[in-house]
């Protein structure tokens, strides 16, 4: 089965400043990978996907992500954040007909 | 607007009560999933439906029950067996389960047990 470790549980970073969070899952031959950003109290809104083709998967709201096959790695960049993107973070993966696996999430808090 | 409607938003019961967690959706999509959210610990598979009249257990499924019975529906019941019902249930769905399956959620119901 797919497993997926995000790193951080908590980022607190500066408005305006650059961000990354950290992704990574268990190799398999095949694996489609995702994240998803989920403000308080809602459900999950996909940011990205990765299924094939370039490494470098851009998103909605200036996200981006690169696959790191070597390193079974999925991180999200964001090159200046706002208050706007203090929120959980989630990385996702599926292989072949499996379910989705989600990481234990990461929250990022943006500061003034 | 096409989406997934879950209800009711907040629910609160009593301990040895069964309560139901409704959630359709209009995106004619063939998959339907039930997923747990617990702080720290992600968002974890209760149950999942690929067709009409077939569901199959996901992660957690003990203390749960569902049914599919319409393409646009798939209600959880959380029963009393369920030791620690205290959650935030998020239902979604998919135009097909697994390969390249990106989801789509519904807002969530937050479940409180007095």
């Amino acid at each position: 089965a797919q497993s997926v470790t995000q790193l951080d549980s908590q980022v607190p970073v500066f408005e305006e400043a650059p961000v990354e969070l950290r992704c990574n899952y268990s190799s398999s031959v095949s694996v489609y990978l995702f994240w998803y950003v989920q403000y308080p109290n809602q459900g999950l809104q996909l940011l990205l996907k990765y299924l094939s083709g370039s490494t470098l998967v851009k998103g909605i709201n200036g996200f981006e992500a690169e696959f790191n096959k070597s390193q079974t790695s999925f991180h999200l960049r964001k090159p200046s954040v706002h208050i706007s993107d203090t929120a959980e973070y989630f990385c996702a993966a599926n292989s072949g007909y499996s379910t989705l696996t989600f990481g234990k999430g990461t929250m990022l808090l943006v500061s003034p | 607007d096409g989406g997934i409607t879950q209800s009711p938003k907040y629910l609160f019961r009593k301990e040895g009560q069964n309560v139901t967690l409704s959630c359709e959706q209009n995106l004619n999509h063939d998959a339907m999933y039930w997923y747990r959210q617990d702080p720290g610990q992600g968002l974890r598979l209760i149950y999942y439906s690929q067709i009409v009249n077939d569901f199959q257990k996901g992660d957690i499924a003990e203390g749960y029950s569902v049914s599919r019975e319409k393409k646009e529906s798939f209600p959880l019941t959380v029963t009393s067996a369920q030791k620690n019902p205290t959650a935030f249930y998020l239902c979604a769905s998919s135009s097909r389960e697994g390969l390249a399956g990106e989801l789509f959620f519904g807002e969530g119901s937050r479940l409180t047990v007095l």
